[in-house]
């Protein structure tokens, strides 16, 4: 599986775009970025997830370079609901293992 | 439609106890896995079952054993509990196969004193 680099923190307001980085340059052809995201307390709750070309769901959007080397996650509107550690994941082919980062904790701010 | 549900939600045990786990997947899903969640650290992946069959197994020693049942709820079991096994674990489940996305369940809390 590719190893993720992502921002330790980030800050957003409420109402604002939040936009979440990482870098996955070890990814290969036919690995996945998948979006999670975990509030306090609770499981991982699943987001997004691509293989080359953006997706969009009710969640959030997912924006994927050409060469695949990273990917930023937009969550257009958020709310203080929002605040949680947030992991990007590249791979796994199979759907199995899944190998969590240390994420960023993005914090939005009345 | 029911999550992924697990139980109990907590549990507190000693060293050298055994504990089960246990975990029903979202209806339809065929693939159940189980992850480690140690306080400031991502899940840690521990098993993956499908079909009843292991088709993945992560760093941890034998005393983690796993199975899943013909209607694929699954249970894990640690024996001799070590204090470093306190910790948050959590099953996901997906349908199976290919870039399905795992989907999880709140977890449970164990506490070894």
């Amino acid at each position: 599986d590719a190893k993720t680099t992502q921002p330790p923190s980030m800050d957003c307001a409420e109402g604002r775009a939040a936009n979440l980085p990482c870098n996955h340059s070890t990814i290969s052809g036919n690995e996945y970025v998948y979006w999670y995201r975990q509030i306090h307390s609770q499981g991982p709750q699943y987001i997004i997830h691509g293989l080359k070309n953006n997706e969009t769901n009710e969640m959030a959007s997912l924006i994927i370079t050409e060469d695949r080397k990273s990917s930023t996650l937009i969550l257009p509107h958020a709310t203080l609901r929002d605040t949680a550690v947030y992991y990007c994941i590249g791979g796994p082919t199979s759907g199995s293992r899944l190998t969590f980062g240390e994420g960023t904790q993005l914090t939005v701010n009345p | 439609d029911a999550g992924v549900t697990q139980s109990p939600t907590h549990l507190i045990k000693t060293r050298g106890q055994h504990v089960t786990l246990r975990c029903s997947p979202i209806s339809g899903h065929k693939s159940v896995s189980w992850y480690q969640q140690v306080l400031g650290q991502g899940p840690q992946f521990i098993f993956q079952y499908y079909e009843k069959e292991e088709r993945g197994r992560g760093n941890f020693p034998d005393r983690f054993s796993a199975r899943q049942f013909p209607n694929y709820s699954s249970e894990l079991n640690v024996n001799a509990l070590l204090l470093g096994d306190s910790a948050l674990y959590l099953c996901a489940s997906s349908l199976g196969g290919g870039n399905q996305p795992q989907h999880f369940g709140d977890g449970t809390r164990l506490s070894i004193l």
